[in-house]
């Protein structure tokens, strides 16, 4: 069946420094989703991606969706101690289908 | 800002008891979802529901597992016989799309279940 890693599983960083958690499908999405999930919380959606190519970005986070639309990267600049969670990224195949699939999904503590 | 509710937000039952878990999408919303998280795990699906009937669902929602919308605004996932290795956190998620039309889901603040 389909499946998302992403790694890091975790990653400690002092504030301040950059983040990057990298998604890789086995198979080619037709768009990817990303979430994140402070601890003890529930997934919040940040952002889609739908092109091939495409980079979004929303403040310090930097998102990119690659050429062959199988893998993706969240990059965020200069991490704040209210970065804390759990960063998911969710694919959709192609076709008929609506099931997202939630990736590994990478831990990240910022130590202050 | 609308949200999606969810109780309980923890149940402890018996191994072999049924367990009803609830979920109040969006009101406007159309689809609904429920995914499942084991502790420090990953978000997996369980099953997707539209216009009163069944989506898709994973090989985990096997036939011990049972969803339903009786009226208008409630959601519900029943597990019939629970095991041990049902206890996780449930999230209830809903969407006024499917996501593959650029519908983000809205996740509520899910239900732990504890199978003892």
């Amino acid at each position: 069946g389909q499946q998302v890693m992403q790694i890091p599983q975790y990653q400690h960083v002092q504030e301040g420094e950059d983040f990057t958690t990298y998604c890789n499908s086995s198979t080619t999405l037709s768009n990817i989703q990303w979430y994140k999930q402070r601890p003890g919380g529930h997934p919040v959606f940040l952002i889609q991606l739908v092109k091939s190519g495409e980079v979004k970005k929303q403040k310090r986070l930097t998102f990119q969706f690659g050429e062959a639309k199988k893998n993706s990267s969240l990059h965020i600049t200069a991490t704040q101690t209210t970065d804390v969670g759990t960063y998911f990224c969710a694919g959709l195949r192609g076709g008929a289908t609506n099931k997202l699939i939630f990736g590994t999904g990478t831990l990240l503590a910022v130590q202050p | 800002e609308p949200e999606v509710t969810q109780t309980p937000s923890h149940q402890v039952t018996q191994m072999g008891q049924e367990v009803i878990l609830r979920c109040v999408p969006i009101s406007n919303h159309l689809y609904f979802y429920w995914y499942r998280q084991i502790l420090g795990q990953k978000v997996e699906f369980l099953v997707s529901f539209y216009n009163n009937e069944i989506s898709e669902k994973s090989e985990i929602f096997d036939d011990q597992f049972s969803v339903e919308r009786p009226d208008g605004s409630n959601f519900t996932l029943k597990i019939r016989s629970t095991k041990l290795e049902d206890s996780a956190m449930y999230f209830c998620a809903s969407t006024v799309r499917q996501p593959f039309n650029t519908g983000e889901l809205f996740f509520g603040e899910g239900s732990r279940l504890t199978v003892l």
